[in-house]
């Protein structure tokens, strides 16, 4: 079984368009993530919850809204979609609760390739 | 500021070559976390270590080495005798410990082509 698992694997929509991704883990874990990666690779942070509680929200305009209907669920819902919105989207989750969560491993889905045209 | 810098972004090697992937990290706290994920052609993010600031002892696995030196704030990571299948795209990250906002903060990755 996949521990993370994200839904679709590729997504390729107008501009202007509304989408979600999903993802879910397996593992038990308390708190999970969003991370976007560019063309260039760079991985940046976008959200983390701890079970349901929006903890990080890193200046991510608000067309992006994480919902997270139970701890080992975290969806992501584009609104408006624009070109610049293309990358690669990595759900992510770990153990452990708000405090000294740092130290825990993140473990990562196979990522959502949204290709925006 | 906390930072990662992966200096180089792409090197290529001959199969059997050894290779060092350099990671240098800036944070002023005293307690933080170090990792090293693997990103294949085939896109996921594979978690391959784990490493706190109070622990600079130096890790083996199999072809794979870790050197922490907190004197240089540097955690490169060495591939022995690599093969075709270590090609990808290798990230360092640095996450932090304390108050709630725990987050990945990754350099900017380096590809590794190994040929044979």
């Amino acid at each position: 079984d996949t521990a993370v698992s994200q839904t679709p694997k590729y997504l390729v929509t107008q501009m202007g368009n509304d989408k979600s991704i999903k993802c879910e883990q397996n593992l038990g874990h308390d708190t999970m993530y969003w991370y976007k990666q560019d063309s260039k690779k760079f991985l940046k942070i976008m959200f983390s919850y701890n079970n349901k509680e929006l903890i990080i929200n890193e200046t991510v305009p608000n067309r992006f809204s994480p919902k997270s209907p139970d701890k080992a669920h975290l969806n992501l819902h584009i609104n408006s979609l624009e070109l610049g919105d293309s990358a690669v989207y990595f759900c992510a989750s770990s153990q452990g609760g708000r405090t000294g969560a740092a130290k825990n491993i993140q473990y990562f889905g196979a990522g959502t390739r949204l290709s925006v045209l | 500021a906390q930072k990662v810098t992966q200096a180089q972004t792409e090197i290529s090697v001959v199969e059997k070559e050894d290779v060092t992937l350099d990671c240098v990290y800036e944070t002023r706290d005293t307690t933080y976390y170090l990792f090293w994920y693997k990103q294949p052609p085939s896109g996921e993010l594979v978690f391959l270590i784990r490493r706190n600031s109070f622990d600079e002892q130096n890790e083996i696995s199999g072809r794979y080495s870790w050197n922490f030196q907190k004197s240089t704030s540097s955690f490169n990571f060495t591939i022995t005798a690599s093969q075709v299948v270590d090609s990808a795209v290798y990230f360092c990250a640095l996450s932090l410990s304390g108050g709630g906002s725990e987050k990945l903060v990754f350099g900017k990755g380096m590809k590794l082509t190994v040929n044979p």
